[in-house]
């Protein structure tokens, strides 16, 4: 089983300020890693594939990169309507979520 | 526009089965392009995807679920089912059916709005 880690578990941002979420795979997955996007009470939305492709309709400030084992998600300056819990999920073997993390406003 | 519709019984009693059945409206589900999934969240923790099926009725699993988890599909009526078997009080989640895109990107790219499903006696 691929095991999937994220980091940190939850932080706190200020409005404007660059904000960065860090995933690593248990092994080699290539770039066959998302991102979501799940607000309180909300089904998760999907915003990157690909580890880099942006979801139609997704605003750019948001990114993502890696390969390999090691991934990361960008919100370039954070917005009060981005309070989430973000995912990463990969699918190189079934699929498997990451624990996600939480961002707030600070 | 694309919609999926989670239903079924909101409470379970321990050891019997949760089953669960989702709508597809906007689309149909026996397009080549596309899985279907189903998903869970107990409250207050994360997601764990339980397993996906294709409108031929190939399907994956979770490893972890295998044992109790059949999905089935119906594309008369542009649904597909989940049952779980043996429930105990750790099935207690919002589950949550998904469009799992399979070419272009692999990816769960629309999701119903998840039903709670409770375990309890």
């Amino acid at each position: 089983d691929i095991q999937m880690t994220q980091s940190p578990s939850s932080l706190s941002a200020s409005v404007g300020d660059r904000v960065t979420i860090t995933c690593q795979a248990s092994q080699d997955i290539s770039n066959y890693l998302n991102w979501y996007q799940q607000k309180p009470g909300k089904a998760p939305k999907l915003l990157i594939y690909d580890a880099s492709n942006l979801e139609t309709g997704v605003p750019s400030r948001f990114s993502g990169s890696g390969s390999g084992t090691d991934f990361t998600f960008t919100i370039s300056s954070l917005q009060p309507e981005d309070i989430a819990t973000y995912y990463c999920q990969q699918y190189d073997n079934l699929l498997t979520f990451g624990p996600g993390t939480k961002v707030d406003i600070k | 526009q694309l919609q999926l519709q989670e239903s079924g019984p909101g409470l379970v009693k321990p050891s019997e089965t949760l089953s669960l059945t989702c709508t597809v409206s906007g689309g149909s589900i026996s397009s080549s392009s596309y899985y279907w999934g189903w998903i869970r969240q107990p409250p207050g923790k994360g997601l764990e995807w339980i397993g996906s099926i294709y409108y031929s009725g190939s399907t994956y699993y979770n490893p972890s679920l295998k044992s109790r988890v059949t999905i089935s599909v119906d594309t008369s009526k542009n649904q597909f089912s989940l049952k779980l078997s043996s429930v105990t009080a750790a099935d207690t989640a919002v589950y949550y059916c998904a469009r799992h895109r399979i070419v272009g990107a692999t990816s769960l790219d629309y999701w119903g709005q998840g039903t709670l499903v409770t375990v309890s006696s």
